[in-house]
């Protein structure tokens, strides 16, 4: 049974603070990682998909690194702002094309 | 360039009935999948379309649940009785290759 985890489960931060999240996952037969951002109601937006150890990758605020040997990725937001309350999901893809997901990590920042 | 568009956004059954989903693609994603989020827990793999065909119905919990898509276009998804486990948020993501998947924003289920 394959298990992505997330921590922590829910993070609550003042506009301002910078945060970040940790999603491990299973380091055999390992195809990319993926983060999205989710708001109830809407479609789960794609941040990141990373593949190679060692990756580092930014958008804007957000930014993600992958270390695919112990299984591990981070996701860090600089500087929250309310707009940034979301659910952010990662998922894990193996050779079978699926993808795994953690039950996320819910964000509130507060103004 | 239209995204993934799932109909409808919400739906109230009662158990017993049969509820219909429906999910469009975006044109030209040979890949199609459908996931489900039941309250509280994480987004679960259902099943993998290429094209027309099934290529993992891995996902799928029982055999009330049958998952078509015909001519490899939009795929519909049919609970038929559902249960009141049954309720969730289904979600459609579609995908030319393994790397950009593009998620639709869902249908919620409510089975009363």
């Amino acid at each position: 049974i394959l298990n992505v985890e997330q921590s922590p489960q829910s993070l609550h931060v003042q506009e301002g603070d910078s945060t970040n999240f940790t999603c491990s996952f299973p380091s055999s037969n390992f195809y990319a990682l993926h983060w999205y951002r989710w708001e109830t109601a809407k479609s789960p937006e794609a941040l990141f998909v990373m593949t190679l150890n060692g990756d580092e990758k930014k958008k804007g605020r957000i930014s993600a690194t992958l270390n695919t040997k112990e299984g591990y990725s981070y996701l860090y937001i600089k500087g929250s702002q309310p707009e940034d309350s979301a659910t952010y999901l990662c998922a894990f893809i193996d050779n079978t094309d699926k993808l795994i997901f953690g039950t996320g990590t819910r964000l509130q920042v507060f103004p | 360039e239209a995204g993934v568009t799932q109909f409808p956004s919400h739906s109230v059954i009662e158990k017993g009935q049969t509820v219909t989903l429906r999910c469009d693609p975006i044109s030209g994603h040979d890949n199609l999948y459908w996931y489900r989020r039941v309250m509280g827990k994480e987004i679960k793999f259902l099943l993998h379309f290429v094209k027309e065909s099934k290529q993992d119905e891995s996902g799928m919990p029982n055999n009330r649940f049958l998952a078509e898509r015909t001519g490899g276009t939009y795929s519909t998804l049919k609970v038929q009785p559902a249960e009141l486990e049954d309720s969730g948020v289904y979600f459609c993501a579609s995908s030319q290759d393994r790397v950009g998947y593009t998620f639709g924003s869902g249908t919620r289920l409510t089975v009363v």
